[in-house]
């Protein structure tokens, strides 16, 4: 059981590039969400799906896409990179009810410069 | 609105030392508390998780009680160890599914 599986897990892109941050998630979860981590400021939510076919914006979604055409896979695409972008990136994902925990996968450390 | 407010870190600590991370929310409705644990380089597991008022969560020695009353759910751990040097992370569930995290403590353990 794989778990929440994140590709690629270092990146580097040159200002103005576009890349897409694979996700994919084998448990079945209706719920997949991005963050980016920052220095000094914990987590912060970029978009999430609660189911595939629906996606909404989260805290700081300004730069990225996403998009969820099946359960267990939800790409964040960058449309053009820019510095402010350097962070690392995690995908999550949950059950849809209740009190259950989010998974996360190993990150994505990108790097625009 | 909903919110996690912890306290800032690092936090330094001989071993077998007690440790105490404080986490307080702001959230409508009823929340689920979760604790995270993030090592180096990796990405953020579940500690422990309350779900209701008055649980306790608990895991690997560590402890945090739900506090309806004052808003809170602080960890605890009697005796701590070089291994659990880490950033922890107080996180809630609100009623419509969405997570909030607080900013992070970094504990570091020395022999």
């Amino acid at each position: 059981n794989a778990g929440v599986t994140q590709t690629p897990k270092f990146q580097v892109l040159k200002t103005g590039q576009s890349m897409t941050l694979q996700c994919a998630q084998d448990m079945n979860h209706e719920y997949m969400s991005w963050y980016r981590q920052d220095p000094g400021m914990g987590l912060r939510l970029i978009h999430y799906s609660v189911g595939a076919g629906i996606t909404d914006q989260g805290e700081v979604p300004n730069g990225y896409n996403v998009s969820r055409s099946t359960t267990e896979d939800f790409p964040l695409r960058l449309l053009s990179a820019a510095p402010s972008q350097t962070s690392v990136y995690f995908c999550a994902s949950s059950y849809r009810g209740g009190d259950t925990e989010a998974f996360f996968g190993q990150g994505t450390r990108l790097t625009v410069v | 609105g909903n919110s996690v407010t912890q306290m800032e870190g690092p936090v330094t600590l001989s071993e077998e030392a007690f440790l105490t991370i404080n986490c307080t929310y702001t959230a409508t409705g009823y929340p689920s508390l979760f604790w995270y644990v993030q090592y180096p380089g990796e990405g953020l597991q579940l500690l422990l998780k309350a779900t209701k008022a008055d649980d306790k969560g608990s895991n690997k020695g560590f402890e945090a009680t739900y506090r309806k009353e004052t808003t809170s759910f602080h960890l605890e751990k009697g005796s701590v160890q070089v291994s659990d040097s880490a950033v922890y992370f107080c996180a809630l569930r609100n009623n419509f599914n969405k997570f909030y995290f607080g900013s992070g403590t970094k504990l570091n353990v020395k022999p």
